[in-house]
């Protein structure tokens, strides 16, 4: 298996510009899970899904953010205006059930400028 | 309040040396899960292990080794005779309900660098 694959790797962008960061979690993996990395609040959750259906997204930060996943093999997370304090890695990651440890994917290094 | 602290945020210790990471946890429920993951410098989040509440016996992975114990909410984690390619952060989690994950919570990650 390839594992959970993200792209873009890397993405810079302007203020003000929609950005879209792609997921291709694990096959038969049923849960995925959007994550953003910083320096200063480290890990935070921001949205994840169950077999399709998003069940929690209250860490997704503002109306700005914005995930779907039209598929059990494709996950889409939006920022719609992107501005610089959104800079951070974003990490897809997915799971076979509550409890098991989750499969990251490389991560998309996000900087807005 | 639930609450994973890694008090070390930075350790360097030379090849071959044996050194502890550890994970202090808060919280107020009975049955929770612990996990450890590495990120190495390629950036991927990589599952170590998870451990129940319920039990409590250390487990050993070749090399690794990790101590829970419930008396001091601690889950530390020991790599013996260290090799470069532990250069990793490594985070200690907690979640809280078995059957939603909106309820992990990572600590703040320890980097630990090991020295040729």
């Amino acid at each position: 298996d390839a594992g959970v694959i993200q792209s873009p790797r890397h993405e810079v962008t302007e203020m003000g510009q929609e950005v879209t960061l792609r997921c291709k979690p694990i096959s038969g993996h049923d849960y995925l899970f959007w994550y953003r990395q910083t320096m200063m609040r480290g890990l935070e959750l921001l949205i994840y899904f169950n077999n399709n259906v998003p069940i929690d997204d209250s860490g997704m930060p503002e109306d700005r953010f914005s995930a779907k996943m039209p598929n059990a093999s494709f996950s889409t997370l939006k920022i719609q205006p992107s501005e610089p304090r959104d800079s951070a890695v974003y990490f897809c990651a997915s799971s076979l059930g509550p409890l098991m440890g989750y499969t990251f994917g490389s991560g998309t290094r996000l900087t807005v400028v | 309040a639930q609450k994973v602290t890694q008090a070390q945020t930075e350790i360097s210790v030379v090849e071959k040396e044996d050194v502890t990471l550890d994970c202090v946890y808060e919280t107020r429920d009975t049955t929770y899960y612990l996990f450890w993951y590495k990120q190495p410098p390629s950036g991927e989040l990589v599952f170590l292990i998870r451990r129940n509440s319920f039990d409590e016996q250390n487990e050993i992975s070749g090399r690794y080794s990790w101590n829970f114990q419930k008396s001091t909410s601690s889950f530390n984690f020991t790599i013996t005779a260290s090799q470069v390619v532990d250069s990793a952060v490594y985070f200690c989690a907690l979640s809280l309900d078995q059957t939603s994950y909106d309820k992990v919570i990572f600590g703040p990650g320890t980097s630990l660098s090991v020295i040729p």
